[in-house]
């Protein structure tokens, strides 16, 4: 298996909604990312989790909580997101520092807040 | 800080004509550097993935070449086909003192005309 897969593909939420992202890997990478992305602009790191524990959190509002079960699974939570908060949510896996095969991304969740 | 840029920025083509996409860094200091493909509102796709020990690497129409001490690289695509519509980029994986960070360019969109 040599995919990020992502649920839900499409997901529209009111300010007041409370959702979650999910995102599964079974490559046995050990790092796990949330970017996001606004049209025609590159992704945007938030999250970076390493053997599941948090490692990087790019400053971003409290509204986005990530969650890392276990070494494939990977959440994103929402609650009383801004309509600017609208993108292309994608998620990523590596190896450690992505030497040996790069990086691996989903094909991402269209987040829309209403 | 690393910066990544891609030159052009847009790219219209007819169908059957190499392509040539360049992606320059301002900090040679990089692990590997990955080409992605991107579809409208879709994810990345991995397109090749160059270890900094290399200078090039090859997969069917695809070829890219990386030369660290310039600070650029360059994809290319022979004989382009509409299929090869889309948004290409480039990402550098930086050293582990960034923490697994992927520094990505802006994208170079293309369009091959039929």
């Amino acid at each position: 298996d040599t995919e990020v897969t992502q649920t839900p593909k499409h997901l529209v939420m009111g300010m007041t909604n409370k959702k979650s992202l999910k995102c599964e890997q079974h490559m046995g990478h050990r790092a796990m990312y949330w970017y996001k992305q606004k049209a025609k602009k590159p992704p945007e790191l938030m999250f970076v989790y390493s053997y599941e524990k948090l490692s990087i959190n790019e400053s971003v509002p409290s509204r986005f909580s990530p969650e890392c079960p276990n070494s494939s699974l990977l959440n994103l939570h929402l609650h009383a997101l801004q309509p600017e908060d609208s993108a292309l949510y994608l998620c990523a896996s590596s190896q450690e520092g992505g030497t040996d095969d790069g990086y691996t991304f989903g094909s991402g969740t269209r987040l829309t807040v209403v | 800080k690393q910066e990544v840029t891609q030159i052009p920025a847009a790219l219209s083509v007819p169908e059957g004509e190499n392509l040539v996409l360049n992606c320059s860094f301002t900090d040679s200091a990089i692990y590997n550097l990955q080409w992605f493909r991107q579809d409208p509102g879709k994810g990345l796709t991995s397109l090749l993935l160059i270890q900094s020990s290399q200078r090039e690497q090859t997969s069917g129409r695809l070829n890219a070449s990386l030369d660290k001490s310039s600070g650029r690289s360059t994809l290319y695509i022979a004989a382009s086909q509409p299929g090869d519509s889309a948004t290409y980029l480039c990402a550098v994986i930086v050293s582990p003192t960034d923490d697994y960070k992927l520094s990505f360019g802006a994208g170079t969109t293309v369009t091959v005309r039929a």
